[in-house]
């Protein structure tokens, strides 16, 4: 199957820095790449959904400043959580589809463990 | 909401039982899909079923699917420990957008 790779797997940073996330599919292209968060014991939480070449289509109540989406190539898309806040101390999961697919199963990568201090 | 709701929130069985997990959701989808989740990892894709579909099989996994009732149904036969993990389903709306449920927990015991 396809392979999506995330990383850091796990990061700790001090209040008020900027963690980027990176996001790459190992063997094949995605158009459109996609971000969650997960708080423990909860569901996925779509926050935005990342376009090649475009800007991201962020969901509501998801703020576009504190999440910055960045899908420069076909193969990487990366979260930057900026000023980070104890409060934004969560696992971050990206997904794709292969190609220009609109529909089907995602492949995830293994998420990354932000926690803030 | 369109979210799926899925029940139990937690299940716990023995090595060997049958596990059912159900999802239920509010919407016109396109297709119902199942994710596991271990603990603290990504989510791996199980099985998809299209709308016009009401059962797929796939080794020990068999999913129904009733678009009347809005609700769908997993279930693991004869189980093993290693299948313990987060379970959740995950409806595909218009537009391809994937919302998943709240997840089931499920433990088999050894």
């Amino acid at each position: 199957g396809a392979v999506v790779s995330q990383h850091p797997s796990r990061v700790i940073c001090k209040s008020g820095t900027s963690v980027k996330i990176e996001c790459r599919s190992l063997d094949f292209q995605a158009t459109t790449m996609f971000w969650y968060r997960q708080f423990p014991k909860q569901s996925l939480m779509l926050m935005a959904t990342s376009n090649e070449g475009s800007k991201a289509t962020y969901e509501q109540g998801v703020e576009k400043d504190k999440f910055l989406i960045n899908h420069a190539s076909l193969t990487l898309s990366t979260l930057t959580v900026t000023s980070a806040h104890p409060e934004d101390s969560s696992f971050y999961i990206c997904s794709a589809r292969p190609g220009q697919s609109r529909t089907g199963e995602l492949f995830f990568g293994e998420g990354s463990r932000l926690t803030v201090l | 909401s369109q979210q799926g709701e899925e029940d139990p929130q937690a299940l716990s069985i023995q090595e060997g039982e049958n596990a059912t997990m159900n999802c239920s959701y509010k919407t016109s989808i396109n297709n119902l899909q199942w994710y596991r989740q271990n603990s603290g990892r990504g989510l791996v894709h199980l099985i998809l079923i299209r709308s016009n579909e009401r059962e797929k099989h796939s080794g020990r996994l068999r999913v129904t699917l009733d678009t009347s009732k809005k609700s769908s149904s997993l279930l693991i036969t004869a189980s093993r420990a290693a299948d313990t993990a987060s379970y959740f389903c995950a409806i595909e709306t218009s537009g391809s957008r994937l919302t998943f449920g709240e997840g089931t927990q499920l433990t088999v015991n050894p």
